[in-house]
């Protein structure tokens, strides 16, 4: 059965750390992972990953893609509140063109 | 770019009214739309996948009759949860997808509060 799972579940830091977020993914005829940040409405879009050791970045986040290892972690550098939300990662398989989701991570970020 | 609407953000009614919910894609054309519904700090489950022009898939364990979708044209989902109940009150986003194969993202709407007395 596929499966995305994602750890930590929550986390909790102070501002300006270094948080790392991890992915692990076991889909059949996998075609890419995605990262959402949702906080009190629906997901927003981050990166979209197909192939491995290609970082993708975008200001303070930055995303990689290892498909040997079957993982995928999300780095977020010099946390802000802001950035304090559930992180979602998500897997699509090309046997059914559906996005499978991991259980999500809960980020706080504390002054 | 890439951005999707739902409407309304928030519904409150009685126990067996039927309430519709739209999803629109405002900057682009989605040939997939998808419903899904998420419970208080779970993660999203997908209810139903609607391709422009044809009957929706649906997902083991949801009621086609009860949750019906419509997605009529290329910019454009609805989903109508019939005579609802306390149990189906909940959060539902839609996301659009540009492409039929999965080489884009989906991009979700803001979701639709469902609350039924």
């Amino acid at each position: 059965e596929d499966k995305v799972v994602q750890s930590p579940l929550s986390l909790v830091v102070h501002e300006g750390d270094t948080v790392t977020l991890n992915c692990s993914y076991e889909v059949t005829n996998f075609r890419s992972l995605l990262w959402y940040k949702q906080e009190k409405k629906a997901p927003t879009f981050l990166f979209m990953l197909t192939s491995s050791g290609i970082e993708k970045k975008s200001g303070r986040l930055s995303s990689i893609l290892d498909k040997k290892e079957l993982f995928s972690i999300l780095n977020i550098t010099a946390t802000q509140t802001g950035d304090s939300a559930v992180y979602l990662c998500a897997v699509y398989s090309g046997n059914t063109g559906k996005l499978i989701f991991g259980q999500g991570t809960t980020l706080q970020v504390k002054p | 770019g890439a951005v999707v609407s739902q409407h309304p953000s928030w519904v409150i009614c009685k126990s067996g009214t039927s309430v519709k919910i739209e999803c629109r894609s405002l900057d682009f054309q989605a040939t997939t739309m998808f419903w899904y519904r998420q419970f208080p700090k779970q993660s999203l489950m997908l209810m139903a996948t609607s391709n422009e022009g044809s009957k929706a898939t649906y997902e083991q364990g949801v009621e086609k009759d009860k949750f019906l979708i419509n997605h009529a044209s290329l910019t454009l989902s609805t989903l109508t949860v019939t005579s609802a109940h306390p149990e189906d009150s909940s959060f539902y986003i839609c996301s659009a997808r540009a492409a039929a194969t999965s080489n884009q993202p989906q991009h979700f709407g803001d979701g639709t509060r469902l609350s039924i007395l």
